[in-house]
């Protein structure tokens, strides 16, 4: 059974840079499928965030494409999300997600992570 | 960027009865690339549908998918108590990827 959990801090401080790590288990990245980031703010909708296959290649959405770096590690079955310059706005929680193929859907999820944005 | 409008944004009924979920797309949505999630309080959403009318592996025979290009429904045959929840539609088509507003299904 594919399981994914996320890590990171909870707070980061207005201007700074958000990191979060998905750790995959039951499942080997470098065999294939792409792997995303979702996020959803407190009581609002979801919104893809990026997304990245085991060989490196990325696509962001646009609206965070200039703040937003996907990147995974292979060795450690993992994949991570950097966004920088943070504001209150990036306050969400943060969810990293299986998707099947380059366009396809979300078939797995992990539990997501909170992450605030406060000084 | 294809925009995604669910509607109502809220459906009261009871257990046992019907529920039509509508989803709308401002354009085409290309090879049906549309997905249905349901999400309860607190945790992830799970995948129902994709390729708007193909369920996901172990969902309940009572949920089906239906539409194609910019109109798709999601019904739930008979509620169960389990299935009241906030319900998305996913369009993967086209970067980037869009989600509904949700409709939040609620007991009356």
């Amino acid at each position: 059974q594919v399981q994914l959990q996320e890590s990171g801090p909870g707070l980061v401080k207005p201007s700074e840079t958000l990191s979060l790590t998905c750790a995959v288990s039951g499942y080997s990245i470098s065999i294939g499928y792409y792997w995303g980031w979702i996020r959803q703010p407190p009581g609002k909708g979801l919104e893809w965030i990026g997304s990245i296959y085991h060989s490196g290649s990325t696509y962001y959405n646009p609206s965070l494409k200039s703040r937003v770096t996907v990147s995974v590690d292979t060795s450690k079955n993992q994949f991570s999300l950097k966004l920088s310059s943070v504001t209150a706005a990036d306050t969400a929680v943060y969810y990293c997600a299986r998707q099947r193929g380059g366009f396809g859907e979300f078939s797995y999820w992990g539990q997501g992570t909170l992450v605030t944005v406060s000084s | 960027e294809i925009v995604l409008t669910q509607s109502p944004g809220t459906l009261s009924l009871s257990p046992g009865e019907r529920a039509t979920l509508s989803c709308r797309a401002s354009q085409s949505v290309s090879s049906s690339c549309l997905a249905w999630y349901q999400q309860k309080p607190g945790q992830a959403p799970r995948l129902l549908i994709y390729g708007a009318s193909s369920r996901a592996t172990g969902i309940p025979d009572r949920f089906s998918g239906s539409g194609s290009e910019t109109d798709f429904t999601l019904t739930i045959s008979r509620l169960e108590p389990e299935d009241f929840a906030v319900y998305y539609c996913q369009q993967y088509g086209s970067s980037p990827f869009t989600f509904g507003g949700g409709t939040k299904v609620e007991i009356k």
